[in-house]
């Protein structure tokens, strides 16, 4: 199984909901990854767990939290979110160390309004 | 700082002419190089990568060559075919306490028939 699954494909928010995106791997990937991308862009990393714990926050509002409850899951909790974030949510996972490839989620495309 | 540059950002070519992408990294201890293929709407899937303990690898029509000490890497595409239009992305992997990919602005590719 090389599928990274997420959930759920679109998603469309007021500014004042509160919203889970979720991402499911099984490949025994133990470094996890969520991306933003907007149209025409390159993916923009946003978070990186590593054995399930949070080594990377790039910079990224409060209004997006991360979880990781296990090594097959991971989440990405959206509150207050403006219409600028609206854009596609790609999750990714790889082998921790860096080397390896990563592979990406279908992505959720979340529109705010 | 963290960086990718990717060149050319458009590119058209001739069914079966050859397609060049040029992508320079800043960072000399990045040691991965993936190419991304991302088609409308999809996820980026991996279409070739590069270690940096090799300078060139292919498969089939797609080759890449990566120099170290100008710290450039190269997609190449021979015999392009319709199919192959899509945005191309190449990334690096780089360490910040874990590993994370960074990519490049990416190439629109498009085969005319």
């Amino acid at each position: 199984d090389t599928e990274v699954t997420q959930t759920p494909k679109h998603l469309v928010m007021g500014m004042t909901n509160k919203k889970s995106l979720k991402c499911e791997q099984h490949m025994g990937h133990r470094a996890m990854y969520w991306y933003k991308q907007k149209a025409k862009k390159p993916p923009e990393l946003m978070f990186v767990y590593s054995y399930e714990k949070l080594s990377i926050n790039e910079s990224v509002p409060s209004r997006f939290s991360p979880e990781c409850p296990n090594s097959s899951l991971l989440n990405l909790h959206l509150h207050a979110l403006q219409p600028e974030d609206s854009a596609l949510y790609l999750c990714a996972s790889s082998q921790a160390g860096g080397n390896t490839e990563a592979f990406f989620g279908q992505g959720t495309r979340l529109t705010v309004v | 700082g963290e960086n990718v540059e990717q060149h050319p950002s458009t590119l058209s070519v001739q069914e079966g002419d050859s397609a060049v992408i040029k992508c320079t990294y800043s960072d000399s201890a990045s040691n991965y190089f993936p190419w991304y293929k991302q088609e409308l709407g999809k996820r980026p899937q991996l279409i070739i990568d590069i270690r940096s303990n090799v300078g060139e690898k292919k498969d089939q029509r797609i080759a890449v060559t990566l120099n170290k000490t100008a710290k450039h890497f190269s997609l190449h595409i021979t015999e392009t075919q319709p199919e192959d239009s899509a945005v191309y992305f190449c990334a690096a992997s780089i360490l910040s306490g874990t590993y994370k990919y960074i990519f490049g602005t990416g190439t629109r590719l498009k085969v005319l028939a």
